[in-house]
């Protein structure tokens, strides 16, 4: 079956704790991505990556690293969470390009709360 | 000019009635359109891609897509209250990113 699995699902942590939320696909995909949702603001961007060690900002970078040492995994690492990164966060990939079959699929989603 | 908008919302529609969504974009090379149906704290899953100008339709749903206008509409006919959804426009623009529009929350009244 083709998913993208994001890992885990809940978390909650204290602030300066880092940790590391994993995402994998098994879609062969060149592109992946990270975006957090927050009420009223929508999906956005933190990193994108076009391929295997290839990685790029997004709009809302600030205190997010990623890595793309393999094609099908993309972590996201918050070094120093700090509570203004608590969110909805959202894996996706897709193939580049247009046409059909070049849509997005997102993995289940991660909840994370920074006290 | 943010570079994709979507009507405001929320949207109530009574069941059984058609439920119209509006997204326009402002890349004027953007090829790929995409309707993206949301729930409340899930992740998004795709309902409709348009590619070519003009209407695509599939079951309840109909994708409109004029690129001279830069627009791109979503049609529900007969309205579910398992329609009821945030749904997102995803255009992919030339170069190759696809922006997601804020939503629009849809309603659908038994």
């Amino acid at each position: 079956e083709a998913q993208v699995t994001q890992n885990p699902r809940y978390l909650i942590t204290v602030t300066g704790k880092k940790l590391t939320v994993t995402c994998s696909q098994n879609m062969n995909h060149e592109y992946m991505s990270w975006y957090r949702q927050d009420p009223g603001l929508g999906l956005r961007q933190i990193y994108y990556s076009m391929n295997v060690e290839v990685t790029d900002k997004g709009d809302v970078p600030e205190g997010y690293k990623v890595s793309r040492k393999e094609k099908r995994n993309f972590p996201l690492i918050l070094e120093s969470p700090s509570p203004n990164q608590t969110s909805l966060y959202f894996c996706a990939s897709r193939y580049t390009g247009d046409g059909p079959g070049t849509e997005a699929f997102f993995g289940q989603g991660t909840r994370l709360t920074v006290v | 000019q943010k570079e994709v908008e979507q009507n405001s919302g929320p949207l109530s529609v009574p069941e059984g009635a058609i439920a119209s969504l509006n997204c326009t974009y402002s890349d004027r090379g953007s090829q790929s359109f995409f309707w993206y149906r949301q729930y409340s704290g899930k992740s998004p899953e795709l309902i409709m891609f348009i590619y070519s100008n003009g209407d695509k339709e599939d079951g309840r749903f109909t994708a409109q897509l004029n690129k001279a206008s830069q627009y791109v509409s979503l049609l529900i006919r007969d309205s579910q209250p398992s329609d009821s959804a945030t749904y997102l426009c995803a255009v992919k623009t030339s170069y190759d990113k696809v922006i997601f529009g804020p939503g629009t929350s849809l309603s659908v009244i038994p």
